[in-house]
């Protein structure tokens, strides 16, 4: 069974520019979380996916925006960038139902410079 | 607002030594709790679980930790540390009643020494 996958692992943007992070869910997962995990900090929560739409966002602003599409499989955008973006970005997918639990992938590390 | 609260930034133990590490949570209703476990450049993989039932819960790679409703903590303990338990560990409070929007601590660090 194919765990969660992101892509790219790394990547160097410059300040102001756009950038999309990709994720595949695992199979059978249907809610696909985002995370921002700034060095020596806990992730924090930004947005939440639920049959291709947002139904849960942390404090971030709107320039963070984010796709899921019918194969469950998502985007995370971030557009303006800023050196702050500078992170670990996480996604989890989650399985249908209530009590379930996140599995989360490898993440990417995206600099601005 | 929900927040999670692990006190401990760094913990050196000694390899065999038990371990606790602390968590704190601030959550209006009956909490969903979780552990997770990160090692360096990776993802975060999950150590357990509470949603409800009993209070002293078992995971993987002998953790276990215990539900306490009156001081509103969740700490994670291990009665036997070995070298490999070295990485940081991150207490977390679900924001729905699925457990798939998270709210995490800032972690702790755990060092084992020889």
């Amino acid at each position: 069974e194919t765990g969660v996958t992101q892509s790219p692992t790394h990547l160097i943007k410059t300040r102001g520019q756009q950038v999309t992070l990709r994720c595949s869910s695992q199979s059978g997962h249907n809610t696909v979380s985002w995370y921002q995990q700034a060095l020596g900090q806990g992730p924090q929560f930004i947005f939440q996916y639920y049959r291709e739409e947002e139904n849960g966002r942390g404090n971030f602003p709107p320039r963070f925006s984010g796709l899921q599409f019918p194969n469950y499989s998502s985007e995370l955008n971030v557009n303006a960038l800023e050196l702050d973006d500078s992170a670990l970005y996480l996604c989890a997918s989650s399985p249908p139902g209530v009590r379930t639990e996140a599995f989360f992938g490898q993440g990417t590390r995206l600099t601005v410079v | 607002a929900q927040s999670v609260t692990q006190p401990d930034i760094h913990i050196t133990v000694s390899e065999g030594a038990s371990l606790e590490l602390r968590c704190n949570y601030s959550y209006g209703a009956t909490p969903y709790l979780f552990w997770y476990v990160q090692s360096p450049g990776q993802g975060l993989q999950l150590l357990l679980k509470y949603f409800s039932g009993d209070t002293l819960v078992q995971g993987i790679k002998g953790f276990e930790a215990e539900f306490k409703r009156s001081q509103s903590s969740f700490n994670l303990r291990k009665p036997s540390v070995h070298w490999s338990d070295a990485a940081e560990y991150f207490c977390a409070v679900g924001l729905n009643q699925a457990g798939t929007a998270l709210i995490f601590g800032k972690g702790t660090t755990l060092s084992v020494s020889s």
